[in-house]
């Protein structure tokens, strides 16, 4: 069965430090690989998307991901946190198979806690 | 820049009562979609749509309907509210078959079943 973990319910992380979220997926052929975010009471932002190419991508408020095929990873990173970065934290995966039935699979989210 | 519009935002039931919740898109997206988000077990999807006219199941659907008779709006209904359709909503949209799955979502809906 196709599924996304985020191995970690909670990430702590001074602020000025660097900081990653992991993700790992377990999906038929190539994916898009997907990063949201979620804020305290509001609804999901788009961060970033690995679609093909470069294995980095890079993304808004300075996050980036890295593609890793052998290990079917998609961590987000950012080299430096801001307490501003709080927030809870979703990867969500889709295969690239045609027809209308192209839904998400996301994992449980991880709450990122930066302490200033 | 509306994008994507819940409403209500917040709301009461008791056990048994009915309610529509509203999704509204202003970006001409063709899919649309209701998820429901509960502690501990991340989003989870409820119906979604693939054009105007057009309804699917999710991976939860029972105990809730769906209608999308205008393209711009998705409509969620319980007929029979429960305690366990306690939860946020949230309503989703995209552009479509040539959309590689970037969703956008509305800021979402506050449910509470007593």
């Amino acid at each position: 069965a196709q599924s996304v973990a985020q191995p970690e319910d909670q990430v702590n992380v001074a602020e000025g430090n660097p900081l990653t979220v992991k993700c790992t997926y377990s999906v038929s052929g190539n994916p898009y690989l997907f990063w949201y975010v979620q804020y305290p009471n509001r609804g999901l932002q788009f961060l970033l998307k690995y679609i093909t190419g470069d294995n980095l991508v890079k993304g808004s408020y300075g996050f980036e991901a890295e593609f890793n095929k052998s290990q079917t990873s998609f961590h987000l990173k950012k080299p430096s946190a801001l307490v501003s970065d709080s927030a809870l934290y979703f990867c969500a995966v889709r295969d690239r198979g045609a027809g209308n039935n192209r839904k998400l699979i996301w994992g449980l989210g991880t709450s990122l806690a930066v302490n200033p | 820049n509306a994008g994507v519009t819940q409403t209500p935002k917040f709301r009461v039931l008791k056990t048994g009562q009915s309610m529509t919740l509203l999704c509204a898109q202003d970006m001409n997206h063709e899919y649309m979609y209701w998820y429901r988000q509960d502690p501990g077990m991340g989003l989870r999807l409820i119906h979604y749509s693939v054009g105007e006219g057009t309804t699917a199941k999710g991976e939860v659907p029972d105990g809730y309907n769906v209608s999308r008779l205008k393209k711009q709006n998705f409509l969620l209904g319980l007929e029979s509210a429960a305690p366990s359709q306690t939860s946020v909503y949230f309503c989703a949209s995209s552009p479509g078959p040539t959309n590689t799955g970037e969703l956008f979502f509305g800021e979402g809906s506050r449910l509470t079943v007593l």
